[in-house]
């Protein structure tokens, strides 16, 4: 079953727009992670929060956590065509297993 | 390093006939993992290993999947007899020390398509 849920599902948007993803979880959890999939490829990481942290940039990316919603964003600012993949939220479920959300399809048109 | 490798990188096999699909975890990673990408279900968690040892394979849907990892470096998932219904994308991912609260790195996967 899948722990986050991505919102939304599709989002289209021109280059140099900024991009905004959401994900909701259902259980507490110790860490979140961001990965994105460029199509017909492996799932690549991107960020990591974690459950004491609220905000976290690396590069054009930024991270939020908001625990108490159960719930996490990530912004893409000034979009490239090359942002063009699928993102997916993933939360530890326990232990060492990572469950992925159902992933939000970002298309950036040039 | 050359990452994780899987192979083969697309399967085409008839139902009934066995499928082996394997995976090279990025050296020193302790742990490896199967997933499963379908458009249905999403990324499945299907079992993983640590030190070689399987830790969790609920994940694992019947008896026909099994997986082995002989050595540190070799991971192997088996389907036999395989059916229609395995037709996805299976994913192997290695990382460090654990998938909560450490990345993981992926493979670039195996297109299986049953018949």
């Amino acid at each position: 079953s899948q722990q986050g849920e991505e919102d939304p599902q599709a989002l289209s948007i021109q280059e140099g727009e900024n991009a905004t993803m959401n994900c909701s979880y259902k259980t507490s959890i110790n860490n979140l992670q961001w990965y994105r999939q460029n199509s017909g490829r492996g799932l690549v990481h991107l960020i990591l929060i974690r459950s004491n942290e609220r905000e976290k940039h690396s590069g054009r990316l930024r991270v939020t956590l908001d625990t108490s919603k159960k719930s996490s964003s990530l912004l893409i600012t000034a979009s490239r065509a090359a942002d063009t993949a699928s993102y997916f939220c993933a939360t530890d479920a326990g232990g060492n297993k990572l469950v992925f959300g159902a992933g939000t399809i970002l298309r950036v048109k040039s | 390093d050359a990452g994780v490798i899987q192979s083969p990188r697309h399967e085409v096999t008839e139902m009934g006939q066995e499928v082996t699909l394997r995976c090279k975890p990025i050296s020193g990673h302790d742990y490896l993992f199967w997933y499963r990408q379908t458009m249905m279900r999403g990324l499945e968690l299907l079992i993983y290993f640590n030190n070689n040892v399987p830790i969790d394979d609920s994940g694992m849907p019947e008896d026909r999947f099994s997986a082995k990892m002989p050595n540190a470096s070799f991971s192997t998932l088996k389907i036999q007899p395989s059916e229609p219904r395995d037709s996805a994308v299976y994913f192997c991912a290695s990382s460090l020390n654990g998938g909560g609260g450490e990345k993981l790195f992926f493979g670039s996967g195996t297109q299986l398509s049953v018949l």
